[in-house]
């Protein structure tokens, strides 16, 4: 049981370039998340799916996009990334009204 | 709405005195309240939660919680603390109709040997 699971951990990207976060997880959990967190800033909801097939919006969702690909995965993208974005990524599934969350990808945005 | 606030950036304590972090929070309805801790180049680890019941809730590594609702507040204690404890903490809070818990700001705390 590996819970949820990110990659990669640490990432470098020029300005303007695009990636995709991936996360999996093994919990049979119905809603997961995209957070980032930065220096003094706390924890930011990106975007959220409350269940497969269904994505909504946080509160910081300009530049990213999601895909909830299966009841397992669920994806963050950066289709043009900027040094705003510049951060760490955690991901988060929520089961028996707790979140548990991934080890997080570093993003570095030169 | 709902929102937390952490109002400690730093928290220092002595390995074997008691220590708190506190936390306080506004939400419409009955919480939800989490903590969570971090440890360096971590996710967050969840440490225990209200939702409902005893006011005062056990957790993982000797912590433990006390929710007060009419000072709104949900400080997170343990009676005496480990060099091992040291990291980052987190409170949380969501209504009971909510997929989204707002999260404070986070407490560092350090324990000096």
């Amino acid at each position: 049981n590996a819970g949820v699971t990110q990659t990669p951990k640490f990432q470098v990207l020029k300005t303007g370039q695009s990636m995709t976060l991936q996360c999996a997880q093994d919990m049979n959990h119905n809603s997961m998340y995209w957070y980032r967190q930065d220096p003094g800033m706390g924890l930011r909801l990106i975007y959220y799916s409350a269940s497969e097939g269904t994505t909504d919006k946080g509160e910081v969702p300009n530049g990213y996009n999601v895909s909830r690909l299966n009841k397992r995965e669920f994806s963050l993208r950066l289709e043009s990334a900027a040094p705003s974005q510049t951060s760490v990524y955690f991901c988060a599934s929520r089961g028996q009204e707790t979140q548990y969350f991934g080890p997080g990808t570093r993003l570095l945005v030169l | 709405a709902q929102s937390v606030a952490q109002p400690e950036d730093q928290v220092n304590v002595a390995e074997g005195n008691p220590l708190t972090v506190k936390c306080t929070y506004s939400v419409s309805g009955n919480p939800y309240l989490f903590w969570y801790v971090q440890y360096p180049n971590r996710g967050l680890q969840f440490l225990l939660k209200y939702i409902t019941g005893d006011n005062l809730v056990k957790g993982s590594y000797g912590f433990e919680a006390e929710f007060n609702k009419s000072q709104t507040s949900f400080h997170l204690k343990k009676p005496s603390a480990l060099v091992s404890d040291s990291a980052l903490y987190f409170c949380a809070v969501r209504s009971g109709g909510s997929y989204i818990p707002t999260f404070g700001r986070g407490t560092s705390l350090i324990v000096h040997p």
